[in-house]
């Protein structure tokens, strides 16, 4: 089964204690990105990378670090973590199947308040 | 910052009715794509559009990539309760690589039996 997971899935913490969230995908996708959702700004892409070691800023990378040592896997890290950093944030892969294209998938969901 | 207008912002309708929503925006688009997000979980892709003028659909919902690459549209004919959530339209700019996406900010559908 096609599944994109992440963990913790709750986590609360405070301000600059350096945490990781961590994101995994069974298929083989090059492509995977983390986004952030606040109410009614939709989902804000945060970094995204297109294959092992290449990664790339999305649109609000400023507080936020990644990693793409494995194919499988794309953490994401808070160095030093802010309140303004307390969000609903997705994991999401990437990638083309034969029949049906453009595929995507998304992680459950990881909500994070920092206090 | 967020380049795409999506609207309505949410839309209260009754069950048989037929849904529309769309997105638009001022640059133009390599890819456009719709998702539905349920309460508790993340969106799950619905459509995906790659050439201007395409029309392609998904059982009752019927996505359109705009002729001039600036717009998408979304429809539902025939709206049962589980069509219930959030939609988000997102694309690819055409001077964006692949794999970077801006989303709207989302319609809520809310379906009244």
């Amino acid at each position: 089964e096609a599944q994109v997971t992440q963990n913790p899935r709750y986590l609360i913490t405070v301000t600059g204690k350096k945490l990781t969230v961590t994101c995994s995908q069974n298929m083989n996708h090059e492509y995977m990105s983390w986004y952030r959702q606040d109410p009614g700004l939709g989902l804000r892409q945060i970094y995204y990378s297109m294959n092992v070691e290449v990664t790339d800023k999305g649109d609000v990378p400023e507080g936020y670090k990644v990693s793409r040592k494995e194919k499988r896997n794309f953490p994401l890290i808070l160095e030093s973590p802010s309140p303004n950093q307390t969000s609903l944030y997705f994991c999401a892969s990437i990638g083309t199947s034969g029949s049906s294209g453009y595929e995507q998938y998304f992680g459950p969901g990881t909500r994070l308040t920092v206090t | 910052g967020q380049q795409l207008n999506q609207s309505p912002q949410s839309m209260f309708i009754q069950e048989g009715e037929d849904v529309s929503m769309n997105c638009t925006s001022s640059s133009i688009f390599n890819t456009w794509l719709w998702y539905k997000q349920d309460p508790g979980e993340g969106p799950v892709l619905l459509i995906a559009l790659y050439k201007a003028g395409e029309l392609t659909s998904n059982g009752r919902l019927t996505a359109q990539f705009g002729i001039t690459r600036k717009d998408s549209f979304l429809n539902i004919s025939a709206s049962i309760p589980s069509d219930v959530g959030i939609y988000f339209c997102a694309g690819q700019l055409r001077t964006d690589s692949w794999g970077k996406l801006q989303f709207g900010a989302g319609t809520q559908v809310v379906v009244t039996p």
